[in-house]
């Protein structure tokens, strides 16, 4: 069954320390989007790519890289943590641009 | 600009009572329309996506959704609850030129009560 992956599934980080969250896909999609989710609010988009070796921004890209080695990994870089960063964090992908996303199980990020 | 609201943070009905999660979106041109169901500790699920045609769309799991345009609505109705439907859902819009990017709503809790 076509998946995606994401680790770690929980981190708590200090304030100012580097963050890499990963995300693995297996259903072989050219769309990859990492979003971020709040307390009492919708999932906002932060960064996604449609090609390896290429990132778009999202709406909330501040504060955050993100890398595309691959077709199948993505991550999200958080390069110097802060305590608004504290959020759950969901992997996508998607066939293209029209199709169903499919999202991972999540990442909580408490950063302290 | 596009956004999406549903007005109802926290929805409680009985096993076996019918539902109705309201969602109102704001977009000037066509959208394309999504419900998802979150189940705790786990991602986003599809329910069911409307992109044209006929405005009622079924989903998984018995659900349905109406589409209305003079009412920029997209709510999603279950004749029959499970206490296994107990999740958030949520309401997402897409331009659909755009590249995939989704809007989301903030989500509504379903709690159904056995």
């Amino acid at each position: 069954e076509a998946a995606v992956t994401q680790s770690p599934r929980s981190k708590v980080a200090v304030t100012g320390g580097k963050v890499t969250l990963s995300c693995h896909q297996t259903n072989n999609h050219d769309y990859m989007y990492w979003y971020r989710q709040d307390t009492g609010h919708g999932l906002r988009l932060i960064h996604y790519s449609y090609v390896a070796d290429s990132t778009e921004k999202g709406d909330i890209p501040d504060g955050y890289k993100a890398s595309r080695p691959s077709q199948e990994n993505f991550s999200l870089i958080l390069e110097l943590a802060s305590l608004s960063q504290t959020a759950v964090y969901f992997c996508a992908s998607s066939a293209d641009n029209y199709a169903e996303q499919f999202f991972g199980p999540g990442t909580r990020l408490t950063v302290l | 600009a596009q956004s999406v609201t549903q007005p109802d943070a926290r929805v409680t009905v009985s096993e076996g009572a019918s539902l109705q999660l309201r969602c109102k979106y704001s977009y000037s041109g066509t959208p394309y329309l999504f419900w998802y169901v979150q189940y705790p500790r786990q991602g986003l699920q599809l329910l069911l996506k409307y992109y044209s045609g006929d405005p009622v769309v079924q989903g998984v799991n018995g659900f349905e959704a109406e589409f209305s345009k003079s009412n920029s609505s997209f709510h999603l109705r279950k004749a029959s609850v499970h206490w296994s439907d107990s999740a958030v859902y949520f309401c997402a819009l897409s331009r659909g030129s755009a590249l995939g990017r989704l809007h989301f709503g903030a989500g509504t809790q379903l709690i159904v009560i056995p």
